[in-house]
């Protein structure tokens, strides 16, 4: 089966720019999540999506951080205005289902760079 | 909230055998992941386990023991691509909410 796709694999933006990330999940997955990685550190989650509804945005920043998917399928991130301290790699991930048991399956991610 | 604490950092020789730990704190548990990441890479996932004991696959084992809250991924017979991080991770309040990942472990294979 296909991965995780997303888009771009790379940015770089100055601050106070907007920016805007793509994925497009496993078919069939009904969960979807977005997680921000710095360098050095695990990944922290942004968002949880069921399908089209969000489940968990409580560490979403949302201020400046915003996340949508409205058919069920793709998702976007957007960043709006961009800090330095957002400079990280977003990952996008997917799973069959929202049980404990299944794995999820990562995008390559896209690398932020905010100069 | 949930914490998870394993070394940032373990290097062995290929061949040889290795231990990464996990210890875990969390207000509720739901079991507890390994994930793999090579540098520049997507974390891909290892193991799941809900229940206390061992999971064995390949090369590739994983223990949890939840009365100690604690876990680790044991993998044998390394090989020069298994440096990567690896990263426990836990579901804490139910089943469905999202995983909580440790810092992750730096491990080195060295000839």
């Amino acid at each position: 089966e296909a991965g995780v796709a997303q888009s771009p694999r790379y940015k770089i933006i100055e601050k106070r720019q907007s920016v805007a990330f793509w994925c497009n999940p496993i078919s069939g997955h009904a969960t979807l999540y977005w997680y921000q990685q710095i360098l050095g550190q695990g990944p922290k989650l942004l968002i949880q999506f069921q399908n089209n509804g969000v489940v968990d945005d409580s560490q979403l920043p949302k201020d400046r951080f915003s996340a949508e998917r409205l058919k069920g399928v793709d998702s976007t991130l957007k960043i709006q205005p961009a800090k330095l301290e957002d400079s990280a790699v977003y990952l996008c991930a997917s799973s069959r289902g929202q049980g404990a048991n299944y794995g999820y399956t990562f995008g390559s991610g896209t690398r932020l760079t905010v100069v | 909230g949930q914490s998870l604490e394993q070394p940032s950092e373990v290097t062995a020789v290929e061949g040889a055998i290795v231990q990464i730990n996990c210890t875990y704190q969390t207000s509720g548990f739901y079991g507890l992941s390994w994930y793999q990441q090579h540098d520049g890479g997507a974390p891909t996932f290892l193991s799941y386990n809900g229940l206390d004991g061992l999971e064995e696959t390949g090369r590739f084992s994983s223990f949890l023991s939840r009365s100690d809250s604690y876990g680790y991924l044991l993998l044998q017979e390394l090989q020069m691509k298994d440096s990567a991080s690896y990263f426990c991770a836990v579901r804490a309040h139910s089943g469905n909410t999202p995983l909580v990942f440790g810092k992750g472990t730096r491990l080195s294979v060295i000839a």
